[in-house]
């Protein structure tokens, strides 16, 4: 089973620059999830998607973050303008359902912001 | 609000030595409890999980976890950790049925040969 997928690996952009980040979760994986995680803390949910909808942003900074998942697949994560906090390390996960299937997570995307 | 607490942010332990990894959360009712690990250079990967049943819960490469409800916590157990068990570990917690997972700060393995 392919995992999930994500990319770039790493990113550096000054701050008020933009940047998206992708991700292709596992076949068959109604659920997608992105997780921001900053250097000594653990992962701290953005966004969920329900195959094209979303459940829960309630943590997306949306004037400035914004998600989108528009077949129901893979999914792309904005940051625009970025900021000097923003530095962290984005993670994708998915999973069958949003009931009690296990998160599957990819590699990240580490960005810094300079 | 909903949190996950992991008192050791960092252990160093020599090989054959046994691990606690202690985990507190802070919701009611019914809880899902998680504990992750991440291997230097990879992602993220589920060692074990509860949802019901027996509070002790084993899962991969001789880790276990109990759940203790009237302390709200989920340790994490192995009885001798070896050299390629240093990572990060994470605790998370979901409230059951709810789909938010909420994890815990992560405690940094150092397993000494």
């Amino acid at each position: 089973e392919a995992g999930v997928a994500q990319s770039p690996r790493y990113k550096i952009i000054e701050k008020r620059q933009s940047v998206a980040f992708w991700c292709n979760p596992i076949s068959g994986h109604a659920t997608l999830y992105w997780y921001q995680q900053i250097l000594g803390q653990g992962p701290k949910l953005l966004i969920q998607f329900q195959n094209n909808g979303v459940v829960d942003d309630s943590q997306l900074p949306k004037d400035r973050f914004s998600a989108e998942r528009l077949k129901g697949v893979d999914s792309t994560l904005k940051i625009q303008p970025a900021k000097l906090e923003d530095s962290a390390v984005y993670l994708c996960a998915s999973s069958l359902s949003m009931d009690n299937s296990p998160l599957h997570f990819g590699n990240g995307t580490r960005l810094t912001v300079t | 609000a909903q949190s996950v607490s992991q008192h050791n942010h960092h252990v160093i332990l020599s090989e054959a030595a046994s691990l606690e990894l202690g985990c507190n959360y802070s919701y009611g009712g019914t809880v899902n409890l998680f504990w992750y690990v991440q291997y230097p250079g990879q992602h993220l990967q589920l060692l074990l999980k509860y949802f019901s049943g027996d509070p002790l819960v084993k899962g991969i490469k001789g880790f276990e976890a109990e759940f203790i409800k009237s302390k709200f916590s989920f340790n994490l157990r192995k009885p001798s950790v070896q050299w390629s068990d240093t990572a990060e570990y994470f605790c998370a917690a979901r409230r059951g049925g709810g789909n938010k997972l909420t994890f815990g700060t992560g405690t940094q393995l150092k397993v000494e040969l």
